[in-house]
């Protein structure tokens, strides 16, 4: 089993719609969880972190957290062609301090 | 200049070469990471300074050698690579590095990686 695992896509949506992008994790111990979204050829860059069970808001996004299913997700509302990118969920290792990873999910949003 | 910044951005080297990347933060961070993404792989650890200490080595090849001279700057040294090192190599910073703590420390600010070709 993949210590973080997310659907790789692409995950299509037309403009203006609301995009849904899930991770799973392994680790029940974990406290600290991030989304991370990264352009073709580019680094990732931090999009929402979320320490508390429930939601969190800003701006268009807004980041889900339930650690009794171990589940985090990221909603986009009103989603822009701009937001086409990869979608990385990463969760904080409460034993060794590590980020770990998920594969990404690539979002594709059409005009 | 603000953040993390790396150099080069793209680097093409033979298999018998030396070269070395470099990181540099300016977020007065005191932890820094070495990342590699492989197309279709998530983002593996290779390395991680805590105030200029290793203190993660994640059963990297003795061919990439990382070096933390301060809290700014961290290197990888690369020699005798394999084509199946070409990968982005990406630089992260956080203001701590603490197992077992949660909160709004730990977050990892990425550079923009430097692209690396071996032939």
């Amino acid at each position: 089993q993949k210590e973080v695992e997310q659907n790789s896509g692409p995950l299509s949506v037309p403009e203006g719609a609301i995009a849904s992008l899930n991770c799973t994790y392994s680790d029940r111990g974990s406290q600290s969880f991030f989304w991370y979204r990264q352009y073709s050829g580019k680094s990732p860059e931090l999009i929402m972190s979320i320490y508390s069970n429930g939601d969190k808001e800003d701006g268009r996004f807004t980041a889900q957290l339930n650690k009794a299913s171990q589940y985090v997700s990221l909603l986009i509302r009103d989603s822009q062609p701009s937001d086409s990118a990869t979608y990385l969920c990463a969760v904080m290792n409460s034993n060794t301090g590590k980020l770990i990873f998920g594969q990404g999910t690539t979002l594709q949003v059409k005009p | 200049e603000t953040g993390v910044t790396q150099t080069p951005r793209h680097l093409v080297m033979g298999m018998t070469n030396k070269k070395s990347l470099k990181c540099e933060q300016h977020l007065g961070h005191n932890a820094m990471y070495w990342y590699k993404q492989s197309a279709k792989k998530p983002l593996e650890l290779m390395f991680v300074y805590s105030l200029e200490e290793r203190v993660e080595n994640n059963s990297v090849p003795s061919r990439f050698s990382p070096e933390c001279p301060n809290s700014s700057h961290l290197f990888l040294h690369l020699h005798t690579l394999q084509p199946e090192d070409s990968a982005l190599y990406l630089c992260a910073s956080s203001q701590l590095f603490n197992v077992g703590t949660s909160g709004r420390r730990d977050t990892q600010y990425f550079g923009p990686g430097t692209r690396l070709t071996v032939l």
